[in-house]
């Protein structure tokens, strides 16, 4: 089973809003990743924990906030984001970040929009 | 300097025919992964077919194989016998081992099957 849940699907939010993001995986996999994916553009890495400790941060803005409260489960807070923050956001896990053969899983994304 | 180009941003192919899309990359590292992802409409990114640098076999994956050419630095994607559900995007990825490790994206080809 190659699954990861990512959950909303759909999230509109306002620009004074809190909300978050929500990924799962339960392959066993210790590194997972958080992508940004604007329309017809390819995905732009975000964050990436290791055995749950951040590892990589590719210059995100602060309001943008990775959590990661166990193996399974990866987490993005967003706070006070802007319009141009409308985009695909997209969770991947794979087994250790590592290893040669890396193959990253993606989940179905959360189609955010803010207005 | 783009690490990964996919030359053509669309394709089309009559069902039933074999389509290739390409790619080549630009490294200087001597270890590295090839990766093909195919991304619907839905926003999924789906895992297709890896090849290592140090693989001496072409990799194939049911209909999917890759044409590796490592001293063009070139990693197509052949489809074969197209169906209408390989309509979707398709993106070309490199892992260097050595030099960073995360994946780079290529722009991506969008493949348009018709009946």
């Amino acid at each position: 089973d190659t699954e990861v849940t990512q959950t909303p699907k759909h999230l509109v939010m306002g620009m004074t809003n809190k909300k978050s993001l929500k990924c799962e995986q339960h392959m066993g996999h210790r590194a997972m990743y958080w992508y940004k994916q604007k329309a017809k553009k390819p995905p732009e890495l975000m964050f990436v924990y290791s055995y749950e400790k951040l590892s990589i941060n590719e210059s995100v803005p602060s309001r943008f906030s990775p959590e990661c409260p166990n193996s399974s489960l990866l987490n993005l807070h967003l706070h006070a984001l802007q319009p141009e923050d409308s985009a695909l956001y997209l969770c991947a896990s794979s087994p250790k970040q590592g290893l040669a053969k890396n193959i990253q899983y993606f989940g179905a994304g959360t189609r955010l929009s803010v207005l | 300097a783009q690490k990964i180009t996919q030359t053509q941003p669309g394709m089309f192919v009559q069902e039933k025919e074999a389509v290739t899309l390409d790619c080549t990359y630009d490294t200087s590292d001597q270890s590295y992964g090839l990766f093909w992802y195919k991304q619907p409409s839905s926003g999924e990114m789906i895992f297709l077919i890896y090849q290592g640098s140090y693989d001496e076999q072409n990799a194939t994956e049911g209909r999917y194989s890759l044409n590796f050419q490592k001293a063009r630095k070139s990693a197509n994607l052949v489809i074969s016998a197209s169906q209408l559900g390989d309509s979707a995007m398709y993106f070309c990825a490199m892992r260097e081992i050595n030099y960073g490790q995360n994946f780079v994206f290529g722009p991506g080809t969008r493949l348009s099957v018709l009946p």
